[in-house]
């Protein structure tokens, strides 16, 4: 079966230092990976979304890449601010549907002073 | 403010109560979904409606009835449900193609006695 994988436990960083996230996946041949933020009792927001035919894309502090190869996409904030502490979730197309997503459990970022 | 519009943002109900959740948007999109959250856990897809018709429905139990009345409305009809349904339920709408973003509301927060 179809399986997203993030870092299960929360990253707490120091403010100005990056946070790295990880987003594995099994069992899949997607087009495009997406990234959202989500803050407590919010809805996600979308961040960047990336294809299968790029290495990497970057936006303001974020940067994000997409190994096929290794299935596997890192999430990159440099100059960590405490406004980053939320829940980033990594997402794909479902099998079924190409515009419809499944996501992964998130990773929940601490970002401290 | 979100781009997509959720209403009401509680609701309490028991559970031989009939109720309805109401999502809409105004960006043009012609895909709208809706998704159960439970706390700490990724949202799950419930319904895809594509150019208002049901596209994927995602084995979700009868209790639960979409309807897209038009391309901007999306509601669901809420009937006999279970105090495991207790969630937050996520509307979120995007273009009908492959790579394009989903738009959340921020949800309604459901609590069944």
């Amino acid at each position: 079966s179809q399986k997203i994988e993030q870092n299960s436990e929360a990253l707490n960083i120091q403010e100005g230092k990056t946070a790295t996230l990880t987003c594995n996946y099994t069992n899949y041949s997607p087009a495009y990976l997406q990234w959202y933020r989500q803050d407590p009792g919010r809805g996600p927001v979308f961040l960047l979304l990336i294809r299968e035919n790029e290495k990497e894309k970057r936006k303001e502090r974020l940067k994000v890449t997409f190994d096929t190869t290794l299935k596997q996409s890192l999430f990159h904030i440099t100059a960590s601010q405490p406004a980053d502490s939320a829940t980033y979730l990594c997402a794909l197309p479902m099998s079924n549907s190409g515009y419809a997503l499944n996501f992964g459990k998130g990773t929940s970022l601490l970002v401290t002073p | 403010d979100t781009e997509v519009t959720q209403t009401p943002k509680h609701l309490v109900m028991g559970m031989t109560n009939k109720k309805s959740l109401k999502c809409e948007q105004h960006m043009g999109h012609r895909a709208m979904y809706w998704y159960k959250q439970k706390a700490k856990k990724p949202p799950e897809l419930m319904f895809v409606y594509s150019y208002e018709k049901l596209s994927i429905n995602e084995s979700v139990p009868s209790r639960f009835s979409p309807e897209c009345p038009n391309s901007s409305l999306l509601n669901l009809h809420l009937h006999a449900l279970q105090p495991e349904d207790s969630a937050l339920y996520l509307c979120a709408s995007s273009q009908v193609h492959k790579d394009q973003p989903q738009h959340f509301g921020d949800g309604t927060r459901l609590s069944i006695l």
